[in-house]
């Protein structure tokens, strides 16, 4: 099981905004840059958030993440349907030497 | 444009070894280390290692220690896994990694993913 928590899903209509957490500890999200990436069904992961919350050019300012403490949040403004897809944060662990992804989570545009 | 190609579906029985590759183009390959993630179906991404282009120092996920080695020659970075059973059945993917171990999960470009399939 992966040491970082997301719920397993969110929903909103289109238009509405959602957010997705993402829960570790200080050895990891706590003392570490924290990466967000949107995975379409049989496609590769695409970097959405890099550094806790910089955008890397082409994505979208409806896109935006924040980190307190041991935790990180992605925010979706503006919902569309495209972007019905699984969202994981990630990012390094200290105390096991290794990167750590979340436990992922999909959106649903109601 | 930076890219990332990998090398074809492997089908593998229990006990054998796979090696994937990940050739690059685009950037200076030893300027960013390379991750290797995998997502078995229908489940999450999970992280195996990282190496580093520019003097191969590696940092490998606890769970595959010893079963895992990741190397690299010229443009290319390769991905062997040993001792194969059902469970290692997933999509593998590289991915253009920092260059420092704890930036091994910030990977802003990825390979396409190659399947590997273990069965008897």
């Amino acid at each position: 099981q992966s040491v970082l928590t997301q719920p397993p899903s969110v929903s909103a209509a289109p238009g509405q905004k959602v957010t997705i957490s993402c829960s570790g500890s200080s050895s990891n999200i706590g003392d570490n840059y924290v990466s967000w990436y949107q995975q379409f069904p049989g496609t590769a992961p695409k970097l959405l958030i890099d550094d806790d919350n910089q955008r890397p050019s082409g994505v979208p300012a409806r896109f935006s993440a924040s980190k307190s403490g041991a935790s990180a949040t992605l925010a979706i403004t503006g919902l569309q349907t495209g972007d019905e897809a699984d969202y994981y944060c990630a990012t390094w662990d200290n105390n096991l030497s290794a990167g750590v992804f979340g436990t992922g989570t999909k959106v649903t545009v109601l | 444009q930076v890219q990332l190609l990998q090398s074809g579906s492997e089908l593998k029985k229990p006990g054998a070894s796979v090696k994937v590759s990940c050739k690059t183009s685009g950037y200076v390959f030893t300027s960013y280390g390379i991750s290797w993630v995998r997502q078995a179906r229908g489940q999450g991404l999970e992280w195996l290692g990282w190496i580093s282009t520019f003097n191969d120092k590696t940092k490998f996920s606890q769970k595959f220690q010893g079963r895992v080695t990741m190397t690299t020659d010229t443009s290319t970075a390769y991905l062997v896994l040993k001792r194969l059973t059902s469970n290692d059945t997933a999509t593998y993917f590289c991915a253009r990694a920092g260059s420092s171990s704890w930036r091994a999960a910030s990977c802003d470009h990825w390979g396409q993913g190659t399947l590997v399939a273990v069965s008897p």
